[in-house]
């Protein structure tokens, strides 16, 4: 059971339309990043949301964080072919001696010109 | 300014070899995270190195283990493999045990027959 749910899982767009990602846990989270991963790399940090209802914009991409630090959404809008990628959010809940981030099971996205 | 790298890109074992993988972190990071990313999923957190010690772990078998080494760099090594450790393995790296942003590298891809 993933701790963080990432839906849709799948997401296949035109060039040009909107669309948004959601990212649920039942947990409290000290923040969370949203990643993206292309085919034979590693993921990219895109943006760490750290406070309740806090909202971050990153050109055509805003993240909002859940008041209550549990859940998540990415919004693009006007998405782009360059947009294509895996989409992952990662709770970050440190420990005493580390902090490890609990990755969702991602949503792959296919924007099609 | 290098970045994360990770060798070899791809490997290909058997059922009950052993495998090491190896992690070089970005300049000035010392603390090294490992994570598996089976295909179509998340990366699942496996363990940290700071000042050569493990400090955290997550639900992976004794069979994985890992060093890190005076340079920074780790190891990781797979004891025993299975099918089921097929998958993409990321190194990422940060300054400080306790900081946030995780630079990832490329990976290794495993693939176990």
């Amino acid at each position: 059971t993933q701790l963080l749910e990432q839906s849709p899982q799948f997401l296949s767009i035109q060039e040009g339309e909107n669309l948004t990602v959601y990212c649920n846990s039942s947990s409290v989270f000290s923040s969370l990043q949203w990643y993206r991963q292309e085919p034979g790399e590693g993921p990219v940090l895109l943006v760490t949301v750290v406070t309740g209802g806090e909202v971050k914009k990153l050109k055509r991409l805003t993240f909002q964080f859940g008041d209550a630090r549990k859940d998540s959404s990415l919004h693009i809008t006007a998405a782009q072919p360059g947009d294509t990628g895996l989409y992952l959010c990662a709770g970050d809940r440190p420990l005493n001696a580390g902090n490890m981030l609990t990755f969702g099971g991602g949503t792959r996205l296919m924007v099609k010109p | 300014d290098a970045g994360v790298t990770q060798s070899p890109t791809h490997l290909i074992k058997t059922r009950g070899q052993q495998v090491t993988l190896r992690c070089s972190p970005k300049s000035g990071h010392d603390t090294v995270s490992w994570y598996q990313q089976a295909l179509g999923q998340g990366p699942q957190f496996i363990f940290q190195y700071y000042e050569e010690e493990e400090r955290q772990r997550g639900n992976f078998p004794d069979r994985f283990s890992g060093h890190q080494f005076p340079n920074y760099s780790s190891e990781l090594n797979v004891n025993a493999l299975l099918l089921g450790d097929s998958a993409l393995y990321l190194c990422a790296s940060s300054l400080g045990a306790l900081r946030r942003k995780q630079y990832f590298g490329p990976g290794t891809r495993l693939t176990v027959t």
